[in-house]
């Protein structure tokens, strides 16, 4: 089976610009992730989506940060402005369902360099 | 608020030689997971081996195993006859049963040597 599909691999931009990352999950999945993962840190979650209803957006820094899930299937994030803290490998993920029963697939993610 | 510990930034093993990375937790909840995931250079993070905290056989996977301290909120990972190819970051995670967001800890560097 295809795995979690995500795009650009890599994206430098300057601070205050915008950026946009993309992501396919696995057919058939119904939860969807994106985490956050700087440098030396464990990943972060900064949403989460069940179908496309956001179910965490708690870690989301929402002046900033923005993402949807389109039909319950792709999803894009989004930065507007970039700040060089966001500097970031950026994960997405998914699950059948919500956690442990359905083990959750990470794509290869993206890293952002803002300079 | 649950939070995963790993404090051995960095760990080195020879080959064929066994290598235990250490993990602790904190949490209140009476159901919940914990995880194992390796993240090679690719970035993909993958699953190594899971725990569920009701259980307590320890888990085992091929030349994966974990100790599982429920008391002293610790779950260690132990390679055995360890390979070039387990090179690579190992992360401790955790997922309450009533969640399905995992927490991470900071993660351990396996350095795997000739």
């Amino acid at each position: 089976e295809a795995g979690v599909a995500q795009s650009p691999r890599y994206k430098i931009i300057e601070k205050r610009q915008s950026v946009a990352f993309w992501c396919n999950p696995i057919s058939g999945h119904a939860t969807l992730y994106w985490y956050q993962q700087i440098l030396g840190q464990g990943p972060k979650l900064l949403i989460q989506f069940q179908n496309n209803g956001v179910v965490d957006d708690s870690q989301l820094p929402k002046d900033r940060f923005s993402a949807e899930r389109l039909k319950g299937v792709d999803s894009t994030l989004k930065i507007q402005p970039a700040k060089l803290e966001d500097s970031a490998v950026y994960l997405c993920a998914s699950s059948l369902d919500r956690g442990v029963l359905g083990q959750t697939f990470f794509g290869q993610g993206t890293r952002l360099t803002v300079v | 608020a649950q939070t995963v510990t790993q404090s051995q930034p960095e760990m080195s093993v020879q080959e064929a030689e066994t290598v235990t990375l250490s993990c602790t937790y904190d949490t209140s909840e009476s159901d919940y997971y914990l995880f194992w995931y390796k993240q090679p250079p690719s970035r993909q993070m993958i699953l190594v081996i899971r725990q569920e905290a009701y259980k307590q056989q320890n888990a085992t996977e091929n030349r994966f195993s974990v100790n599982f301290q429920k008391a002293a909120k610790s779950f260690s990972l132990k390679i055995s006859d360890s390979q070039l190819g387990d090179a690579a970051m190992y992360f401790c995670a955790y997922l309450a049963g009533t969640a399905s967001k995992l927490t991470f800890g900071t993660g351990t560097r396996l350095q795997v040597t000739l």
